[in-house]
């Protein structure tokens, strides 16, 4: 089994605050997904990394892939209470399927 | 655009009956998913379908049926709920197995 193991599980800041959060496998995984779900909705997809090494940048999220691709990190600038959600990672498996981590639960105060 | 549809939003049920959750999509993908999550153990896979007329089954599949007759349903079935069972429960759909997924807005059930 690939374990996708996310962290920090909860985050606090104030707003304008920076913030990085990880996740990170013992495994080596094709391609992995960031989501953000927001209170009574389904996730959303934020990106796809799949190449060793890949920075991603979005606004004020940039999403970077580590070079063994077995670990990711989404880093958040100026932090915004609109930020605030359930940040997911998700890992392309061996078996060509999509393994979900349990997620960072971030709270962005104004 | 309507997307991933899940019916119904929120459900109550006694232990031992039986309910069938409804999902639909409108964006002609082949495949589609079924998750719970429980607080602190994310997303998890109950069952799959890659196509019309084919299921498979995901990580936790024990105490769950599916059916997909048409490609742009899926339906879930508990045919005796259990209180384990309680969750929130997603459907999902994509082009491919690894593709980015397309969420419904999920189904609560509670299970007493």
């Amino acid at each position: 089994t690939q374990l996708l193991e996310q962290s920090p599980q909860f985050l606090s800041i104030q707003e304008g605050e920076n913030l990085t959060v990880y996740c990170n496998s013992s495994s080596v995984f094709s391609s992995l997904q960031w989501y953000r779900q927001e209170p009574g909705e389904g996730p959303v997809l934020l990106v796809t990394v799949v190449t060793g090494g890949e920075v991603k940048k979005l606004k004020r999220l940039t999403f970077q892939f580590g070079d063994a691709r077995k670990d990711s990190s989404l880093h958040i600038t100026a932090a915004q209470p609109g930020d605030t959600g359930l940040y997911l990672c998700a890992g392309e498996g061996n078996n060509n399927d999509m393994r979900f981590g349990a997620g960072t639960r971030l709270t962005v105060k104004p | 655009n309507a997307g991933v549809t899940q019916t119904p939003k929120f459900r109550v049920l006694k232990t031992g009956q039986s309910m069938t959750l409804l999902c639909a999509q409108d964006m002609n993908h082949e495949y589609m998913y079924w998750y719970r999550q429980d607080p602190g153990m994310g997303l998890r896979l109950i069952h799959y379908s890659v196509g019309e007329g084919t299921t498979a089954k995901g990580e936790v599949p024990d105490g769950y049926n599916v059916s997909r007759l048409k490609k742009q349903n899926f339906l879930l079935g508990l045919e005796s709920a259990a209180p384990s069972q309680t969750s929130v429960y997603f459907c999902a759909s994509s082009e491919t197995r690894v593709q980015p997924q397309h969420f419904g807005d999920g189904t609560r059930l509670s299970i007493l």
